[in-house]
């Protein structure tokens, strides 16, 4: 099945960009999402890529997708203090329940 | 809009007792339907899923059981609570209808079993 991978934690400045980094196993794997999860809330949506894409912008946020490697990237522009948060990467295939990594926990320092 | 509704936010409760969790979603009709546990090592496992009114799909063996009685109605239960079955609870609909649609989320449910 699918396995999708993340490193756990990242640290940065705040005002700099944040780059997490996901990636996936199954080629097959046609939509790709982002999710932010704050403290002791659920996981909110924040965007997402269909694999005929390479890359998609909203505001602060850069979606990267390499498919060849299948390589998926956040970049986080400017970031700030409000944007401590766990992301989370997805992958769906053909099936209607996404595999989830498990997160990496981003740290922002004022 | 659609918003999906958890509730309790937390609950404590004796190894033991039984559980009810409940989750609601308005503004939609006839979506998939989704319980979660994460665990303290963040990762999401989840526990059932459903497309349909009385229809439940179980993906890991375990103390729980899951039903859907309403369209968008959605109920985590347990006869006897372990120690194991800690952990942060999560709900998710996505709309039905073909694969890849983004599942979205409610607020959790925080069970602390004593």
């Amino acid at each position: 099945g699918e396995d999708v991978e993340q490193s756990l934690f990242l640290s940065v400045r705040e005002g700099d960009s944040s780059v997490i980094n996901c990636t996936y196993t199954d080629s097959s794997s046609t939509y790709l999402y982002w999710y932010k999860q704050e403290p002791g809330a659920g996981l909110q949506l924040l965007t997402y890529i269909f694999s005929n894409m390479d890359m998609k912008q909203d505001q602060r946020l850069t979606v990267l997708l390499n498919k060849k490697d299948k390589h998926l990237s956040l970049r986080i522009a400017d970031t700030q203090t409000g944007d401590s948060a766990i992301y989370f990467c997805a992958a769906s295939g053909g099936s209607y329940i996404p595999t989830f990594g498990r997160g990496t926990s981003l740290i922002v320092h004022p | 809009s659609q918003t999906i509704h958890q509730w309790p936010a937390t609950l404590v409760q004796p190894v033991g007792s039984p559980l009810s969790l409940e989750c609601t979603v308005e503004g939609t009709s006839n979506p998939n339907l989704y319980w979660y546990r994460q665990a303290a090592g963040r990762g999401l496992q989840l526990l059932f899923y459903s497309v349909g009114i009385g229809q439940i799909s179980s993906e890991v063996p375990q103390n729980l059981s899951a039903s859907r009685p309403q369209d968008r109605q959605f109920i985590l239960s347990s006869k006897k609570l372990l120690l194991s079955d800690s952990g942060f609870y999560l709900c998710a609909w996505s709309v039905r209808g073909g694969g890849n649609q983004p599942q979205h989320f409610g607020d959790g449910t925080r069970l602390s079993i004593l």
